[in-house]
């Protein structure tokens, strides 16, 4: 495994629901990121946090509600999503932000169905 | 304009067979590549990437890739394929705008197909 881990692996929810991915890095990284990947489509980066502090938003619908409460732990809230919003959620941490050769270390995503 | 191609939506090679797996990129300055795997319901595996030196970079499970700046290529390569390579290929390049940031452009992907 990559030492990234993301909870739940599987989620179905209604378009009025509430619920929350976790990503939990065991790396010792400083930046940590929110993916979306779709079928036929390349992955769009969602979020960055570098040392906590948010540095990318990618034009997220404000749906999605992203927090880092220390460098090791990720999360993704969703609140009325729509079923286009269906997708694999990815979560990846790298050493650091800016350093360009840094390698990007994935979790297995969660896999997200919205009814 | 920064970017990344695969352009093949899927490769078929049968086992025993050297397989490649294509890539071009479009980028400012030198690049910073990079290939992962995905396997089926799996997050993205790191295979390698090339940022200086030698054009000829190895990764794991026997992969390599060979980088041609004069071609703008980064193809991916396996001199003997196994079934267990049959997964997605995703072809990346560091995003050069915007200053020094860890940010990726993904390619859309070569789904691998190994026949026993």
């Amino acid at each position: 495994e990559t030492g990234v881990t993301q909870t739940p692996r599987h989620l179905v929810m209604g378009m009025t629901n509430k619920k929350s991915l976790k990503c939990e890095q065991h790396l010792g990284h400083n930046a940590m990121y929110w993916y979306k990947q779709s079928a036929k489509k390349p992955l769009e980066l969602m979020f960055v946090y570098s040392l906590e502090e948010r540095v990318e938003n990618n034009s997220v619908p404000s749906r999605f509600s992203p927090e880092c409460p220390n460098s090791s732990h990720l999360f993704l809230h969703l609140h009325t999503l729509q079923p286009e919003d269906s997708a694999l959620y990815l979560c990846a941490s790298s050493q650091d932000w800016g350093g360009r050769t840094d390698t990007q270390y994935f979790g297995p995503g969660t896999r997200l169905t919205v009814l | 304009a920064q970017s990344v191609a695969q352009p093949e939506d899927q490769v078929n090679v049968a086992e025993g067979n050297p397989l490649t797996v294509k890539c071009t990129y479009s980028v400012s300055g030198n690049p910073y590549l990079f290939w992962y795997v995905q396997y089926p319901n799996r997050g993205l595996q790191f295979l390698l990437k090339y940022i200086t030196g030698d054009n000829l970079v190895k990764g794991s499970y026997g992969f390599e890739a060979e980088f041609n700046k004069s071609q703008t290529s980064f193809h991916l390569k396996k001199p003997s394929a196994l079934v267990s390579d049959s997964a997605l290929y995703f072809c990346a390049v560091r995003d050069m705008r915007g200053g020094a940031t860890n940010k990726l452009i993904f390619g859309t992907g070569t789904l691998l197909a190994v026949q026993p």
